[in-house]
């Protein structure tokens, strides 16, 4: 069975530092990018950061940049946002996802081309900032 | 504020057909596929559509979607009570390097 499980929410305060986790299991990890989108109270999605198979690609929305940092375990099948410099804007549900590919059709055989999507989402961890 | 545009509100009968739209730029659904969301109250998202049109397993084909330009849309004929969710679109930004959502169409089966 496919599962991310998320781990590492709770309560901060404001200026303080929090390390949420991901644990995988049912596929090859390795493989894969992920993604953490989170969603503020009563509001819709936000996509926080992204880090392709090898890490070599880690992208983040600019409202975290230079904050929050993400990194993965592929030995242990794990990945990992450090977030730092919390603020109230931070208070939201964070879930870990896939990121899925298909074939581009259009693409070239000898130089193959892929769309991809975010298929399969975590439960979720709750992060709260307040003092 | 999101630069991808959705309605806040849908609503429909049972039976009937409804469809949600998603607008964007040439940044984004102009050049790259859309993908949609489903959230049910108090769970996480579920992926719906992929790739403008395509259905994961076990998701009824009563849903579709379409893309054209820098639009998209959702479409959900045969409306039932257990639509009544959250529909978020979804689509790459070349700009950002990153990821953007819809605001989301909460829809309502009257």
């Amino acid at each position: 069975e496919v599962r991310l499980v998320e781990s590492g929410g709770g309560l901060v305060k404001p200026g303080g530092s929090l390390r949420l986790s991901c644990a995988v299991s049912g596929f090859t990890f390795s493989s894969y990018s992920f993604n953490w989108v989170r969603q503020a109270p009563g509001k819709g999605l936000e996509w926080v950061s992204s880090i392709s198979s090898s890490s070599l690609y880690i992208h983040y929305a600019p409202s975290v940049r230079g904050r929050f940092t993400f990194s993965r375990d592929n030995a242990k099948n794990s990945l990992f946002l450090h977030m730092s410099s919390l603020t109230a804007e931070d208070t939201a549900v964070y879930y870990c996802v896939r990121e899925g590919r298909q074939l581009d059709p259009a693409s070239s055989p000898y130089n193959p081309s892929y769309f991809y999507y975010m298929d399969v989402w975590g439960k979720g961890t709750t992060v709260t900032v307040s003092s | 504020q999101s630069v991808v545009t959705q309605p806040p509100s849908a609503s429909g009968t049972p039976g009937q057909r409804i469809t949600i739209t998603c607008s964007g730029s040439n940044s984004n659904i102009g050049i790259n596929p859309v993908h949609w969301y489903q959230q049910l109250p108090g769970t996480a998202p579920k992926l719906l559509i992929y790739v403008n049109n395509e259905r994961p397993s076990g998701v009824p084909d009563r849903f579709s979607g379409s893309k054209s330009g820098t639009s998209a849309s959702l479409a959900i004929r045969g409306l039932q009570s257990r639509d009544e969710a959250e529909y978020y679109c979804s689509v790459y930004d070349d700009k950002l390097n990153g990821w953007l959502f819809g605001g989301g169409t909460k829809l309502t089966v009257l």
